[in-house]
């Protein structure tokens, strides 16, 4: 099946600082790209959903300024966590979606830990 | 958004069948039914997608309702490497209804 690549796989930062996540589609066009980030126990909660060349969309509640996306290319988005702090700290996924009607592949994740 | 009501757990016996229920009475004709898992840890995988008619892969059968309202999802010889949380999703095709959002899931457990 088709492959997302998200890098890097866990990550500890000081507060403060930023973190920059990959995520690319290995083998097919990525049209969307979608942002997750997931706290123990809980379920996946939408932070963003991304379409190439265009601005992303954020779910109420998620701050454009500090979570920075950009979809420069089908087979790539990132994710910028700005200025982090402890609170920021979770499991963040990305999903690369090829079209309307077919399913969405994951990346394996990235824990970010802001001491 | 359309939304889906899963039961929070089930357990089942290995290599026996399990059957893992989703409501969705809201559904419009658009949308379609996605299930994914995720292990511990790891990003969700997934599993099968349908719009009206059943579905089968290599890793499960998606039954869905005549009137599209439910679905099961069946897998037919649980493994322990099947024990995870399971969602069903719906995703339609424009706008918000474009979005594929997670709900609680159903967690499986499996007994050996």
């Amino acid at each position: 099946g088709a492959v997302v690549s998200q890098h890097p796989s866990w990550v500890i930062c000081k507060s403060g600082t930023s973190v920059k996540i990959e995520c690319r589609s290995l083998d097919f066009q990525a049209t969307t790209m979608f942002w997750y980030r997931q706290f123990p126990k809980q379920s996946l909660m939408l932070m963003a959903t991304s379409n190439e060349g265009s601005k992303a969309t954020y779910e109420q509640g998620v701050e454009k300024d500090k979570f920075l996306i950009n979809h420069a290319s089908l087979t790539l988005s990132t994710l910028t966590v700005t200025s982090a702090h402890p609170e920021d700290s979770s499991f963040y996924i990305c999903s690369a979606i090829q079209g309307i009607n077919t399913e969405a592949f994951f990346g394996q994740g990235t824990r970010l830990t802001v001491v | 958004d359309a939304k889906t009501t899963q039961p929070n757990s089930m357990e089942s016996n290995e290599e026996e069948p399990v059957h893992l229920p989703c409501n969705h009475s809201t559904i419009s004709g658009t949308d379609y039914i996605h299930w994914y898992r995720q292990l511990p840890s790891q990003g969700p995988e997934y599993v099968i997608h349908g719009l009206t008619s059943n579905v089968n892969n290599r890793m499960a059968s998606l039954a869905i309702a005549e009137d599209r309202k439910s679905s099961t999802l069946i897998l037919h010889r649980a493994t322990l490497r099947d024990a995870a949380v399971y969602y069903c999703i719906l995703r339609g095709y424009t706008g918000a209804n474009s979005k594929l959002t997670f709900g609680k899931g159903i967690t499986l457990s499996v007994r050996p």
